[in-house]
């Protein structure tokens, strides 16, 4: 069975800070990758997606995600944060058509 | 832009009490899905419909839960009796057949009180 572990719950930055929230997963087949964002009063939105190709995956708002195989991990980054990126990250996997989501980290940016 | 439209955002009921929450996905799309979401953890998938059929429910507490999709469109998911371990967020989904990418709508804040 499809499983997602992300193993910081909680994230505190500075503004201009790098960030690098955790993602691995497990699955013993093909695997499509997602990051879900979700804003303090809205709704889940697309950050970013792998499929197949290449592993480095860019997305909205400057971030981007690696997929390494081998670590079975799909790590969220972005170089240097905003305020506006406060907000809870979601890293999910789907095999067949279901999306397994973890936990979820928090993301604060202190201005 | 086209999004899932949920009602009502928010609902307040009493234990043992039903309710009932609607979901709209953007027009086309075939599949659908219903999340709940407890607070601090991720969405976990309670159903998902392919048009109007059920494609799995295996996490679905059918005791109490049931959901419908009847014309392949709009969509309602229903607790009776509701119990205080329900409050959570119920988010909904959809997804156009082909594309791995799913769609959420705003959500369904439930408290059971």
């Amino acid at each position: 069975a499809q499983s997602v572990s992300q193993h910081n719950h909680h994230v505190i930055l500075s503004e201009a800070a790098s960030l690098e929230l955790g993602c691995n997963y497990s699955y013993g087949g093909t695997v499509n990758l997602f990051w879900y964002v979700q804003y303090p009063g809205q709704h889940l939105q697309l950050l970013l997606k792998y499929f197949s190709g290449d592993p480095l995956v860019k997305g909205i708002k400057g971030f981007e995600a690696e997929f390494i195989k081998s670590k079975f991990s799909f790590n969220l980054r972005k170089p240097s944060v905003q305020w506006s990126d406060t907000a809870e990250y979601f890293c999910a996997v789907t095999g067949a058509n279901n999306l397994f989501f973890g936990t979820g980290t928090r993301l604060t940016v202190i201005p | 832009e086209a999004e899932v439209a949920q009602s009502p955002r928010y609902k307040i009921t009493e234990k043992s009490q039903a309710v009932a929450f609607w979901c709209d996905p953007i027009s086309g799309h075939a599949t659908l899905y219903w999340y709940r979401q407890i607070l601090g953890q991720g969405p976990e998938l309670l159903v998902q419909f392919q048009d109007e059929s059920v494609v799995d429910d295996s996490q679905l507490p059918k005791d109490r839960f049931s959901a419908e999709r009847l014309k392949g469109v709009d969509s309602t998911l229903k607790i009776q009796p509701a119990e205080l371990g329900d409050s959570a967020m119920y988010l909904c989904a959809s997804r156009h057949s082909g594309n791995y990418e799913q769609y959420f709508g705003p959500g369904t804040r439930l408290t059971v009180t």
